[in-house]
């Protein structure tokens, strides 16, 4: 167990609709990253935040947004949902930010768009 | 564009046996690269941390290599277990700007290992 809480472990939901995932980081991390995996494209970085600010930002689809709230928990919404956005979501959490520290991952939520 | 190469695909092994995977990036500028183990359904486990300047790094039976100046990194895998079984996955960080660092994460090799 790393640590990292990630709900729900599972979803299913249409094409269009509005999704949202939630991460808790470990205790005492400040820093979250958020990643993508399907099968044709491998782990993708999408965003990170530290401390409830924007970090980085990597192939983050413009349907899709997160935030870090003041608790330090994030949550990744993705909006007008298509087939393709069917994927393994992953959140990380870190001490602080990279590149040289230990980034500890959840144990991710299986989205499918049907 | 910065990218990251894994090889093999796949590769299945006896238990006990030793392997190694390559990893090949073109990523700029380096910041770091780490080797991650995935097991099938849940999130990556980190094995190795590397920065420019390391060459070598172990933890138990896993030791990656970096040559930084041909842009390789290799995962060597001693005397192999059941437990070794997994995706094994390389990421190479690039300095961004603000002090930022974005991932690029390999496809991953998977690795099967046979009793």
């Amino acid at each position: 167990d790393s640590g990292v809480t990630q709900t729900p472990k599972h979803l299913i939901t249409a094409t269009g609709q509005r999704v949202t995932l939630r991460c808790s980081p470990r205790s005492g991390d400040l820093s979250v990253y958020w990643y993508q995996q399907s099968l044709d494209q491998g782990l993708q970085f999408l965003i990170q935040y530290y401390n409830g600010e924007e970090r980085a930002k990597g192939n983050i689809l413009e349907r899709f947004s997160a935030q870090q709230f003041p608790d330090l928990h994030s949550e990744l919404n993705l909006s007008s949902l298509e087939l393709g956005d069917s994927a393994l979501y992953f959140c990380a959490s870190s001490v602080v930010s990279w590149p040289n520290t230990e980034a500890f991952f959840g144990q991710g939520t299986r989205l499918t768009v049907v | 564009k910065n990218q990251v190469e894994q090889s093999p695909q796949s590769l299945i092994i006896l238990e006990g046996k030793n392997c190694t995977l390559q990893c090949n990036y073109t990523v700029s500028p380096f910041s770091n690269l780490r080797w991650y183990k995935q097991d099938t359904g849940r999130g990556p486990v980190s094995l190795t941390i590397m920065t420019f300047s390391e060459n070598t790094k172990s933890n138990g039976r896993y030791t990656a290599t970096l040559d930084a100046d041909t842009k390789q990194s290799s995962l060597h895998i001693t005397a192999s277990q059941l437990s070794d079984s997994a995706s094994y996955i390389c990421v190479v960080s690039a300095g961004a700007s603000g002090g930022s660092y974005i991932p690029t994460f390999g496809r991953g090799t998977s690795l099967i290992v046979h009793p």
